[in-house]
């Protein structure tokens, strides 16, 4: 398997304009989580989904920010308008808890909003 | 809400010396797990501890869980270059879906 696949790798957007990252999970699993990571505040779960229904989106900033996984091989993190407080490392992270409870991590979205 | 607390923020040692992070809970874990990122990469799943009192060995990474359930360890015995990286305790409280990170213990190991 190729692992947790995020798209793009990084993301240069000026401030006002609508950000979209994506996240393929590892097939077959069940649980798929959007973190964010700053020096500051360190690693935040922003949200997570169970069999692609989201489950809990407290972790959500505010109502720019929104998530979707519209099928079990697909979501997305929009943040629309973006603002320069936003630049972090957005990570997708999904397991398959019937077997175990390791989370799986991708490489990652380096967002940088000017 | 439930807070993870690591010790210490970074901490710069010989190649040879022994390493050791510390994480505490403000609630009761029913798990915890410890991660490791390398600089510029992701957070890696090292072990999951579930019992109290747990012990666990990988190699010469020893990971202990506290007997309330509150904290643990991962001691690092003759550090090397390669263990060099951020390492993440995450707590899991009733059910296991989520996980709860500490803010991490940056290594780093000088040859």
């Amino acid at each position: 398997d190729a692992g947790v696949i995020q798209s793009p790798r990084h993301e240069v957007t000026e401030m006002g304009q609508e950000v979209t990252l994506r996240c393929k999970p590892i097939s077959g699993h069940d649980y798929l989580f959007w973190y964010r990571q700053t020096m500051m505040r360190g690693l935040e779960l922003l949200i997570y989904f169970n069999n692609n229904v989201p489950i809990d989106d407290s972790g959500m900033p505010e109502d720019r920010f929104s998530a979707k996984m519209p099928n079990a091989s697909f979501s997305t993190l929009k943040i629309q308008p973006s603002e320069p407080r936003d630049s972090a490392v957005y990570f997708c992270a999904s397991s398959y808890q019937r077997t175990s409870y390791e989370q799986y991590f991708g490489p990652g979205t380096r967002l940088t909003v000017t | 809400g439930q807070q993870v607390m690591q010790i210490p923020q970074y901490q710069h040692v010989q190649e040879g010396e022994d390493f050791t992070t510390y994480c505490n809970s403000s609630t009761t874990l029913s798990n915890i797990q410890w991660y490791k990122q390398r600089p510029g990469g992701h957070p890696v799943f090292l072990i999951q501890l579930v019992k109290s009192g747990e012990v666990k060995k990988q190699k010469r990474l020893t990971f202990q869980f506290g007997e309330a359930k509150k904290n643990s360890s991962l001691h690092i015995t003759a550090t090397q270059t390669t263990d060099v990286g951020t390492y993440f305790c995450a707590g899991s409280g009733s059910g296991y879906s989520t996980l709860t990170f500490g803010k991490g213990t940056m290594l780093l190991v000088s040859p």
